[in-house]
């Protein structure tokens, strides 16, 4: 099945900097990322997705790059704010075998005023 | 829009009791899932539907965990008899499609005391 690595699994910046959270994926086959952010006690949120046949895309502060050959994407947060504190997660969608969303183990991000 | 409807919040149950939830997907969604997320980890695939047709369960511990989707639309999930490591958010969620955007509900907590 897929496999997953998401790094760092935690990560402190302060208001303003930028965040960058990177996952790896073993499929090639696989053709579809989403990233979800989980505040303390809630429900996964879709935040931004891309798709294979796409490098990059972005929404806002928010933007996703995918590099196919090397089997990873990357979340980018530009000018973080407090409200962005919480668990992101990517995910893979793997396109051989099962069709499945396989999710990373998380990043903590904390942002300091 | 309706989202993902889920019940009950919160259960605590005793070790070796049984418990079930209960999830109604987004209408007209035909892929439904379940997710089991530990205490600071991603949400890990317990099954998956397409329709009432089960696309995948291989990480679903049948000795215990069963689920269904009867008439296609909602699923219970049941824990029989639970164990303490079942102790774990419960998550919900659907999509219109396999490989298109997951749409989660808010969870049930369960305590296995």
């Amino acid at each position: 099945g897929e496999n997953v690595e998401q790094h760092p699994s935690t990560l402190s910046v302060q208001e303003g900097d930028s965040a960058v959270i990177k996952c790896t994926y073993s499929d090639s086959a696989s053709n579809y990322f989403p990233w979800y952010k989980q505040e303390l006690g809630k429900r996964p949120q879709l935040i931004i997705d891309i798709r294979s046949n796409v490098g990059e895309k972005k929404d806002q502060r928010i933007a996703v790059t995918l590099n196919k050959t090397a089997k990873h994407f990357s979340l980018h947060i530009t000018e973080t704010q407090p409200e962005d504190s919480a668990v992101y997660f990517c995910a893979v969608w793997a396109n051989s075998g099962y069709s499945t969303l396989t999710f990373g183990k998380g990043t903590m991000l904390l942002v300091s005023p | 829009e309706a989202g993902v409807a889920q019940s009950p919040r919160y259960k605590i149950i005793e070790k070796r009791q049984s418990v079930a939830f209960w999830c109604n997907p987004i209408s007209g969604h035909a892929t439904l899932y379940w997710y089991q997320q530990i205490l600071g980890q991603g949400p890990k695939l317990l099954i998956q539907f397409q329709n009432n047709g089960v696309v995948d369960d291989s990480q679903l511990p049948k000795d215990r965990f069963s689920a269904e989707r009867l008439k296609g639309v909602d699923s219970t999930l049941k824990i029989q008899p639970a164990k303490l490591e079942d102790s774990a958010v419960y998550l919900c969620a659907s999509s219109l499609a396999s490989n298109s955007p997951l749409h989660f509900g808010n969870g049930t907590r369960l305590t296995v005391t």
